[in-house]
């Protein structure tokens, strides 16, 4: 089955600057490619996604990046603010499969 | 936005134990889920369902069952609960394949002591 990897655990960066989160899947038919949010003691909610016919898009300050190739993508949160704090979650599908695999999580922390 | 309620927010039972843990959501969304969070392992895939009587097998679906007795209520029942289980367990809704967004409940602590 898909396995998705998250390589950072932990990122800290100062406030102002860019996080940037990387993720690598193992199922070359995956083509849905999600992003969650979770904030401290709270719930996880959808923040962007990314689809296998495009290599990137942008939310306001969110960039996602898709290398279909080398089975990777990652998200580019820019002009970071203190509310950017929380773990962030990538997820892979294949369309047509009802499940979604999550990695294990990056803890973002924005210092001052 | 889609609605999804757990209950209980936590729980604490010994081992051997006999757990239900309850979501419902009021959306009218087909598909549910159960997930549970550790550290280290994201959330993992326990069981799901796309309708009432439905019932999918998850990544990890050892010592759980499930149960979808309405389109709006989905349950998850730990028969024999172990220390293993102890976990945060997240019940979560999608309206359909192609729509994809899953909507979280705020989760339920469990204890297996």
């Amino acid at each position: 089955g898909e396995k998705v990897e998250q390589h950072e655990s932990t990122l800290s960066v100062r406030e102002g600057d860019s996080a940037v989160i990387n993720c690598t899947y193992t199922d070359t038919a995956s083509s849905y490619f999600p992003w969650y949010k979770q904030e401290a003691g709270k719930s996880l909610h959808f923040v962007i996604d990314i689809r296998s016919n495009v290599d990137r898009k942008q939310s306001q300050r969110l960039i996602v990046l898709l290398d279909k190739k080398a089975k990777r993508f990652s998200l580019h949160i820019t002009a970071t603010q203190p509310e950017d704090s929380a773990i962030y979650f990538c997820a892979a599908k294949h369309y047509g499969n009802e499940k979604i695999t999550f990695g294990a999580g990056t803890k973002l922390t924005i210092k001052p | 936005e889609a609605a999804v309620t757990q209950s209980p927010r936590n729980k604490v039972t010994v081992t051997g134990g006999n757990v239900t843990l309850s979501c419902r959501q009021t959306n009218s969304h087909n598909y549910m889920y159960w997930y549970r969070q550790d550290t280290g392992h994201g959330l993992r895939l326990i069981h799901y369902s796309y309708g009432a009587g439905n019932l999918q097998i998850g990544d990890v679906p050892d010592g759980y069952k499930a149960t979808r007795t309405t389109q709006e209520d989905f349950f998850l029942l730990l028969e024999l609960a172990s220390p293993s289980q102890t976990s945060l367990y997240f019940c979560a809704s999608s309206d359909a394949i192609s729509a994809e967004t899953l909507y979280f409940g705020s989760g339920t602590r469990l204890t297996v002591l």
